[in-house]
Order: structure tokens, then sequence, then C-alpha cells
């Protein structure tokens, strides 16, 4: 079966930091990949995603994740944090069907 | 813009009781799918469905079951709940066709508590 890992549990940044947040994944072979956010209070919603090409892809709001094949990897990308982004992030991933696996979430804080 | 609503935000009920959690999407999705959300081990697919009267199981179905007479309407059930059933219930929606229908919108859950 299908696993995500998401090794930083909790993250905590000063505001304008470099933010990245590491996603791994265990199928080999052809995946579709996602990053969603949870803001406190607010339900989950899409972030980015990749399904094919430029494995380098933007989402919303300045995030940016790259595809790595060779490492299995997936890692969301922030160059300057705002308080805002006070958040948890899951990473997801899809094989098949349309059913998604989520890792266990990584929660953010940022500080003023 | 999608939407996906669930019947409440907040619910507690006793153990044993027989609990009813609702979900509707506006958006003519054909799947739709509940799971549960709990620190530390992020979202666990509870059962899905691909179409009307069709479910399949998820990854931790036990205790749970689901209804969907309607396409706009899918209705997880707890039999019989029991405290380690106290979590946050999400459901989510996705179209039918195409790579479109891996992105899945939630609703704002339910948080449930049993005691």
């Amino acid at each position: 079966a299908q696993s995500v890992s998401q090794h930083n549990h909790h993250v905590i940044l000063s505001e304008a930091a470099s933010l990245e947040l590491g996603c791994n994944y265990s199928y080999g072979g052809t995946v579709n990949l996602f990053w969603y956010v949870q803001y406190p209070g607010q339900h989950l919603q899409l972030l980015l995603k990749y399904f094919s090409g430029d494995p380098l892809v933007k989402g919303i709001k300045g995030f940016e994740a790259e595809f790595i094949k060779s490492k299995f990897s997936f890692n969301l990308r922030k160059p300057s944090v705002q308080w805002s982004d006070t958040a948890e992030y899951f990473c997801a991933v899809s094989e098949a069907a349309s059913k998604l696996t989520f890792g266990t979430g990584t929660r953010l804080q940022v500080t003023l | 813009d999608v939407k996906v609503t669930q019947s409440s935000r907040y619910l507690v009920k006793r153990t044993g009781e027989k609990v009813f959690l609702e979900c509707v999407q506006d958006m003519d999705h054909e799947n739709m799918f509940w799971y549960r959300q709990d620190p530390g081990l992020g979202l666990r697919l509870i059962y899905f469905s691909y179409d009307v009267k069709m479910k399949e199981k998820g990854d931790i179905p036990e205790g749970y079951s689901v209804s969907r007479e309607k396409k706009e309407r899918f209705s997880l059930i707890l039999e019989s709940a029991s405290t380690n059933q106290t979590s946050m219930y999400l459901c989510a929606s996705s179209p039918p066709s195409g790579r479109a229908n891996l992105e899945q919108y939630f609703g704002p859950g339910t948080r449930l508590t049993v005691t």
C-alpha cells in the first residue's frame, strides 16, 4: 500500500524566513502529488498539484513544490513566509483512481 | 465554487448511540469520501463512493458504515459510537473524469466527541 511520510511534524519560523517541508512517498510507479493546507478554523484546501511535465510546480500564495522522482520526494517551499502562512500542511499522493493517501501533516507556526 | 457542507460543526454523543454525519456537495460530483483526522495521524480514509448506492471501504472502515441514496449526499454512520471514534470527520468530493477527479474538495469538518 502507498505510504506518505512527512518528517517535520512541527516547524516554527520567523516571518521572512524560508520554508521547506519534506514529503516522501513509497510507490515507485506513476503518481500524482498534492499539497493541501488547513488554516486555523478553515477547511482543507488545495495548495498545488503535480500530474506530469515540469517537476517544479507553483501554487497559490507563493508556494512551490519540486517533484524529484529519483528521491520519491515532493517537497514544499516558500522563499519568505508570512504570519498568515501559519497552518497545517498535508502532502498527498494518488496512484490510482480517485483515492488519495495523506501524510501525517506538518504544523507550521510563523512568529512575528 | 464547489461547496461541500457538513450537517454539524460540533457534535457530542454518548457511547453506544447511533450517529449520523451528513455531507452534501453542490457540484454534481461523482466521487465522495469520508475521512477522519487525528493529531499526528493525518487524514485516514474511512469509506468512499463512486456513484449512487455504490460504496467501497477505505483504510479504516471498522465501526462505520455509509449511505449514498442521492448523488449529492453521502452519509457516515456510526452504528454504536465508542470513545475511540472521537475525532474530526471530513467529507470530500471530486469530479468524475480524467485527472481532475483526483483533486478533492473538502467540507469544514465535524468535530465529534463521544463521552
